[in-house]
């Protein structure tokens, strides 16, 4: 089984800084996605970046980029620039690569990010 | 815009009371989830179902069961509601096939069970 570890459960950054956001995982698989998600106050949650296990490249999306690091299973998440929308809830998540199969998503237990104006 | 639509955001039950959980995609996904929100705790899978009139256990399954009679509509059910059922429930879903893995969510049940 997949294990997703987040072992910060809050952060604080200040606005216009830059914070990282750390994620390991425990997996034998060797095809597979990470991702980040942020859930706001609103709790709505939204895909923030995506990280295919395959690709060496580090996935980046705007503001926000990943430091993947597949021999040590960690998948931490930078972002620059903080601003106050990114006051949130951010959790790392884990899926298996089944070729001609469905799969799930394994969460960690999330980290609250505080962007301080 | 896709979009996730959970048929409640507060729910206040009594104990021991059948529950119904709606929640409808309109994205024509074949996956749809039921996961469980708690504090410090995350997100933990209940069931999953892959489609019509199929379902599979998730971590979590106790005290729950699901229903999926139409491709967008997943229901959770709680057959009797207990106190340690007070949680905040997601649901998702997300389409077959490799380049489309990311899961959408809806906006989330706050249910209180008194």
């Amino acid at each position: 089984a997949q294990t997703v570890t987040q072992s910060q459960p809050e952060m604080s950054v200040q606005e216009a800084e830059t914070v990282t956001l750390s994620c390991t995982y425990d997996t034998s698989e060797n095809n597979y996605y990470l991702f980040w998600y942020k859930q706001p106050p609103s709790r709505q949650m939204i895909l923030v970046i995506r990280q295919e296990a395959y690709k060496q490249q580090n996935a980046t999306e705007n503001r926000f980029s990943v430091n993947f690091q597949k021999a040590a299973k960690s998948f931490s998440l930078k972002i620059s620039d903080s601003q106050l929308g990114d006051t949130a809830m951010y959790f790392c998540a884990f899926m298996k690569h089944i070729p001609g199969a469905n799969s799930k998503l394994t969460f960690g237990k999330g980290i609250t990010l505080s962007v301080r104006p | 815009d896709v979009k996730v639509t959970q048929s409640s955001r507060y729910l206040v039950k009594r104990t021991g009371e059948k529950v119904f959980l709606e929640c409808v995609q309109d994205m024509d996904h074949e996956n749809m989830f039921w996961y469980r929100q708690d504090p410090g705790l995350g997100l933990r899978l209940i069931y999953f179902s892959y489609d019509v009139k199929m379902k599979e256990k998730g971590d979590i399954p106790e005290g729950y069961s699901v229903s999926r009679e139409k491709k967008e509509r997943f229901s959770l059910i709680l057959e009797s509601a207990s106190t340690n059922q007070t949680s905040m429930y997601l649901c998702a879903s997300s389409s077959f096939g490799q380049m489309n893995t990311e899961a959408f969510f809806g906006q989330g049940t706050r249910l209180t069970v008194v």
